[in-house]
């Protein structure tokens, strides 16, 4: 079956670095996306993986190992403006490759 | 603002009413889905359409009929909806690729309530 795992809440304070854990078991992998929605938003995209390895844009930057079905985001420097929930998504083979599958994603809250 | 837009933003129905939410995307993909986002629970897929076909329905009720007439605007059909129906419902569209980072750019929802 499809299976990804994400913690539910995390909390963390302005200016740190936090990383929020995905674990993933899925009928095949076409890569992993990591998305932010803010609460009565449009999910929005962050960051994609397909090769092992981490992929830096700004301060965001994601993980991925795929012989473990793990990926990490890591969010550096914390803003106000960071809290949100973040959306692990795979694409596997289902439908043709057009199948995303999502985790139940992981609300964080950025404390001054 | 990503692209994709959703009518209405927010609706309220009965169970025997019969409404329909529509999506527009102004990206040139070719490929739309409806996902469920119900509170506490992942994503649901609902639909996808590439080029215009229905690839997959994933069991949805078929009180929730789709509608592709081209590549840039897409329906969820509601008829006889249940309470438990009440969600925010997602339009997306992507590139019709197979493979590559070539993510999907989602409207800004419908927030649904069904009484």
């Amino acid at each position: 079956g499809q299976n990804i795992d994400q913690p539910t809440e995390m909390t963390a304070t302005e200016g740190a670095i936090v990383q929020i854990n995905c674990t993933y078991q899925t009928s095949g992998f076409n890569g992993l996306f990591w998305y932010q929605q803010h609460a009565g938003e449009a999910p929005t995209f962050l960051s994609y993986n397909v090769l092992d390895g981490l992929e830096e844009k700004g301060r965001f930057s994601s993980f991925l190992s795929r012989s473990k079905g793990y990926s990490y985001l890591l969010l550096k420097e914390l803003q106000m403006k960071d809290s949100a929930s973040y959306l692990c998504a795979v694409r596997d083979n289902d439908n043709y490759g057009q199948n995303f599958v999502f985790g139940p994603g992981t609300r964080l809250s950025v404390l001054p | 603002e990503t692209g994709v837009t959703q009518t209405p933003r927010h609706l309220v129905m009965g169970m025997t009413n019969k409404k329909s939410l529509k999506c527009e995307q102004h990206l040139g993909h070719n490929a739309m889905y409806w996902y469920k986002q119900s509170a506490k629970k992942p994503l649901e897929l609902m639909f996808v359409y590439s080029l215009e076909e229905r690839v997959e329905n994933n069991s949805v009720p078929s009180r929730f009929s789709p509608e592709c007439p081209n590549s840039s605007h897409l329906f969820l059909h509601l008829h006889t909806l249940q309470p438990e129906d009440s969600a925010l419902y997602l339009c997306a569209s992507s590139q019709d690729v197979r493979q590559g980072s070539e993510t999907q750019y989602f409207g800004p929802g419908t927030r649904l309530l069904v009484l």
